[in-house]
């Protein structure tokens, strides 16, 4: 089951903030966060397992809401080097491949 | 410095061409994937293993096949080539079901 994302696309000035949101129709085991700038490979942010927890990553976070079988990439005072497209990657139970969204393209301006 | 590498990188073949896409790491991850992506989209899981002599099929897979005989190595395999392949297909490990994956460079297939 396709997770859905939102927005599709966002763009930002330098300093600004932003969330991009991950949600499910079906109960969640995991959600993953990865970037992927033009022309390469999607890169690894983070992993937030059933429990409703919350991570960081420099000025990026996440929060996981098991109960709304959703989730939430803060970004905070973005920079240039946040653009790309984030991919949310989901897990329903412990043992199944990612299946990811369509992307949310997020644009940094100066 | 543990890696994933994939080859080629780009490649154009004629309508009908049987194609293997080579993918290796480094790093001792027992679980692998392929993933299709067209410029802009999402990914589409292909196929995956988790283990040698272990391989499930994705969403896509009726298509391609994949083989796991060394844990390093996960190739795929395209029987016969059509311009609905043309695609990037990106392949992926994981060190564990808890872990995030990384991800090849990809290869950008072109059907003619």
């Amino acid at each position: 089951q396709q997770p859905v994302q939102s927005p599709q696309a966002v763009i930002l000035r330098e300093g600004e903030d932003a969330v991009i949101n991950c949600s499910s129709s079906k109960a969640l085991y995991s959600v993953h966060w990865y970037r992927q700038k033009h022309g390469e490979a999607p890169v690894f942010l983070m992993i937030l397992l059933k429990g409703g927890e919350q991570k960081g990553h420099d000025k990026i976070s996440a929060s996981f809401n098991e109960k709304k079988q959703q989730s939430s990439l803060y970004l905070t005072a973005s920079q240039l080097s946040y653009s790309g497209t984030y991919f949310c990657g989901t897990e329903h139970s412990g043992n199944t491949p990612l299946v990811f969204g369509k992307g949310t393209r997020l644009s940094v301006i100066a | 410095e543990a890696d994933i590498y994939q080859t080629p990188r780009y490649l154009v073949i004629g309508t009908g061409k049987k194609i293997t896409l080579e993918c290796s790491q480094t790093m001792g991850h027992d679980k692998m994937y392929w993933y299709q992506q067209d410029p802009g989209m999402e990914l589409h899981l292909i196929h995956y293993s988790y283990g040698v002599n272990s391989t499930e099929k994705g969403d896509l897979s009726s298509e391609s096949t994949v083989s796991r005989i060394r844990t390093e190595h996960f190739p795929l395999t395209l029987e016969s080539a059509r311009p609905s392949h043309t695609s990037q297909y990106l392949c992926a490990s994981s060190e564990y079901h808890q872990s995030g994956y990384t991800f090849g460079s990809g290869t950008r297939l072109t059907v003619v």
